[in-house]
C-alpha cells in the first residue's frame, strides 16, 4: 500500500521568497509520485511526476520536486513565489497502477 | 482540446431525492475516475472505470451510490436516496491509459443536500 503525508496544512510566503512544500511518502514498492495543484473552485492539475528517472523533477509554472529515496520524500519548490501560486497543493503516490493515494493538501497563501 | 466536461457545477437537493452528476472525458482517454472530496476526508476515490467497466468500485461509500458509463464518451454517478452527509465536491478525471497518473480532472460538482 501506497500514502503520502504533507507536513503542514498552510504555507505563507511573501511574494517573491521560496516557496518550500513538503512531502513525504510510504510505499511497499517503487512508487510513483506527483504533485498537484488546485485553484480555487478548479478540479487538480498536475504540476509534476517522478516515475523513477530523473531523481529533480520540473514542472510547469518554474516549480521543481526532488526525489529522496533515503528521506523518503518528495518536497516541492519554488525559488520565487507569485501572486498567482496561491492554491492548494496535493501530493500523490502510486505503485504504477492506476491508485494514487493524495495527501491532505497544503494551502498556500502569498503575501504582497 | 476540450478537457473534461462536468455538469451540474453546482446541485442543491433536499434529503431523499435522486442526484445525477454527469461527466464527459477527455477524447481518446479510456481511463475516467469519480473521485469526493470533503474537507473531513480529502480526496478519496469512489469508482475506476477502464474502457467503459467498471473495475474497482471499493470506494463507492453504500448502495445508495452507483455509477455507470454507457459509452467512452459519458459517465453518470448516482445518489439515490441522498442524505446530508453526501454533500461535497463530486471530480471526475480522465488518463489516457490506465497506469500514468497524469489525470485530467473537471472542475467538479458541487453536491449540497439539505
Amino acid at each position: 500500500a501506497q500514502s503520502v503525508t504533507q507536513l503542514g496544512s498552510h504555507v505563507s510566503v511573501s511574494e517573491g521568497a521560496l516557496v518550500l512544500l513538503r512531502c513525504n511518502y510510504s510505499s511497499s514498492v517503487p512508487p510513483y509520485l506527483f504533485w498537484y495543484v488546485q485553484y480555487p473552485n478548479q478540479g487538480l492539475q498536475l504540476l509534476l511526476k517522478y516515475t523513477s528517472a530523473a531523481t529533480l523533477v520540473k514542472g510547469i509554472n518554474g516549480f521543481e520536486a526532488e526525489f529522496k529515496k533515503s528521506e523518503t520524500s518528495f518536497h516541492l519548490t519554488k525559488p520565487s513565489a507569485h501572486m498567482s501560486d496561491a492554491a492548494e497543493y496535493f501530493c500523490a503516490v502510486s505503485g504504477g497502477d492506476y491508485k494514487l493515494s493524495f495527501g491532505a493538501g497544503t494551502t498556500v497563501t502569498v503575501r504582497a | 482540446d476540450a478537457g473534461v466536461i462536468q455538469s451540474p457545477r453546482h446541485e442543491v437537493t433536499e434529503m431523499g431525492q435522486e442526484v445525477t452528476l454527469r461527466c464527459k472525458p477527455i477524447s481518446g482517454h479510456n481511463s475516467l475516475f469519480w473521485y469526493r472530496q470533503t474537507m473531513m476526508r480529502g480526496l478519496e476515490l469512489l469508482i475506476y472505470f477502464n474502457n467503459n467497466v467498471p473495475i474497482d468500485d471499493s470506494g463507492m461509500p453504500e448502495d445508495r451510490f452507483s455509477a455507470k458509463m454507457p459509452n467512452a464518451s459519458f459517465s453518470t454517478l448516482k445518489i439515490q436516496p441522498s442524505e446530508p452527509r453526501d454533500s461535497a465536491v463530486y471530480f471526475c478525471a480522465s488518463q489516457r491509459g490506465e497506469d500514468t497518473g497524469e489525470l485530467f480532472f473537471g472542475e467538479g460538482s458541487r453536491l449540497t443536500v439539505l
